[in-house]
């Protein structure tokens, strides 16, 4: 069964204060690794998709990369805005296209 | 433009009841899909329909019932209400193949009294 654990659960950071979440999975032959963003009321809105180790992808602040172990989503100057629910997702090779998702890490970025 | 749509966006009733929640998306897409969320914020999956066929059917109790009268629309109707069945029901769409980002609406909030 696929796993993906993601940490820390809460981050808080200061406007301007770079910083790094984790996202560890443990699947069976791994297709993709989805980060999404999640704010109050709403649903998970797609940031990212990256499908091989090594993989780095980037938008505005945010920047994902992979290893075949887990995935890095690293905040670089992170403004007030940036501040949400970012979820991990991953879709592996049981030929299903559900998507298996992490818990995910609540971000508070304070000016 | 709204891509994925869910109504209602809450839903207040007594257990036992019946209700069905809708869900329409306008961006062409062949796959639909169910999650639910709960209370410790796992999103989990519950169906899936590509092109109005099932293709993902979660250990889901059959209360549970999604119906797909076209590929833009895709149901779920609950019977029975249960106070477990709490939680936040997430409707998404994405294009078929594998890895295609899926995406989602607002969800429905589903509360039993």
């Amino acid at each position: 069964e696929d796993q993906v654990t993601q940490s820390p659960e809460a981050l808080r950071l200061q406007e301007g204060e770079s910083s790094s979440l984790n996202c560890s999975y443990t699947v069976s032959g791994l297709r993709g690794l989805f980060w999404y963003r999640q704010d109050p009321g709403k649903g998970p809105e797609f940031l990212f998709t990256l499908y091989s180790a090594g993989e780095e992808k980037e938008k505005e602040r945010l920047k994902a990369t992979l290893t075949k172990k887990e995935s890095f989503l690293h905040i670089t100057a992170p403004k007030p805005e940036d501040s949400a629910t970012y979820l991990c997702a991953v879709h592996s090779d049981t030929g299903r296209r559900a998507l298996t998702f992490g818990s995910g890490t609540r971000l508070q970025v304070q000016p | 433009d709204t891509a994925v749509s869910q109504t209602p966006k809450y839903l207040v009733t007594q257990m036992g009841n019946d209700k069905s929640i809708k869900c329409e998306q306008n961006l062409g897409h062949d796959t639909m899909y169910w999650y639910k969320q709960d209370s410790k914020k796992f999103l989990k999956i519950m169906f899936s329909y590509n092109n109005k066929e099932l293709i993902i059917n979660e250990t889901v109790p059959n209360r549970f019932s999604p119906k797909s009268p076209d590929k833009a629309h895709l149901n779920l109707h609950i019977n029975s209400l249960e106070l477990g069945d709490s939680a936040v029901y997430f409707c998404a769409s994405s294009q078929a193949g594998v890895n295609q980002p899926q995406h989602f609406g607002d969800g429905t909030r589903l509360s039993i009294l």
